[in-house]
């Protein structure tokens, strides 16, 4: 089973400041791998998919790099809205599953 | 505009059953593998079950394999979980998801969930 490892476990950045947020896979998932945002109280949201590709509606600020075992989200510059809990996930082949890093929280400086 | 609405969440005893549904809009309904994913609260996403969208393929999670069914019917739009010998640590939001594309492993819709608890 791939186990997905997100690093910090918590952000503390101000607003307009540069978040980088990591996940790192126990083995190379290639570019399969996908963020989502989730804000208390609601469902997680998809931010990028295929490693590095936005999903339909997301801010330009939002960006997703790499490939293989390790990946990096970044939000350029910190709006209000973008502090919530981020998630990175992929799917394996065997044992056939999805799973889910344990989550970074983006919280207010 | 995609949609979908999970529903039949509740209380139940330990060792109980229930049976949730997702009703989906929007969208070519038969053409898009489906899963259940559910959040315990204050902790993060697991992934429950998903299906292909002709229903011809299902994978589980090894917490839930034996005691939960998913299944789905096409003619209604409808995704189902049946859970059965339910446990506490099955209390959790549970949200259905569709799959993006076939390739691509990422959940671009979320229902809103429904909660389930399980508790004496």
């Amino acid at each position: 089973e791939i186990v997905l490892t997100q690093s910090p476990a918590t952000l503390s950045l101000s607003p307009g400041e540069r978040a980088t947020l990591s996940c790192r896979a126990s083995q190379s998932v290639g570019s399969y791998l996908a963020w989502y945002q989730q804000k208390p109280g609601q469902a997680p949201r998809l931010l990028i998919y295929d490693a590095s590709n936005r999903a339909t509606g997301i801010p330009a600020r939002f960006s997703g790099s790499g490939s293989g075992t390790d990946f990096t989200l970044t939000i350029s510059s910190l709006e209000p809205e973008d502090f919530a809990v981020y998630y990175c996930q992929q799917r394996s082949n065997w044992p056939p599953a999805y799973t889910f890093g344990q989550g970074t929280k983006l919280e207010i400086k | 505009e995609v949609q979908l609405v999970e529903s039949g969440g509740g209380l139940v005893q330990p060792g109980g059953s229930l049976r949730l549904s997702c009703a989906a809009s929007g969208f070519t309904f038969s053409s898009y593998a489906m899963s259940w994913v559910r959040q315990a609260p204050r902790k993060g996403l697991e992934w429950v079950s998903g299906m292909s969208g002709s229903g011809g393929s299902t994978d589980y999670a090894d917490s839930v394999k034996g005691r939960f069914t998913i299944s789905r019917d096409n003619s209604k739009n409808t995704l189902y979980l049946q859970m059965n010998s339910l446990r506490g640590e099955d209390t959790a939001v549970y949200y259905c998801a569709k799959k993006y594309s076939s390739s691509s492993p990422a959940f671009d819709y979320w229902g809103q969930g429904t909660l389930v608890t399980v508790t004496s």
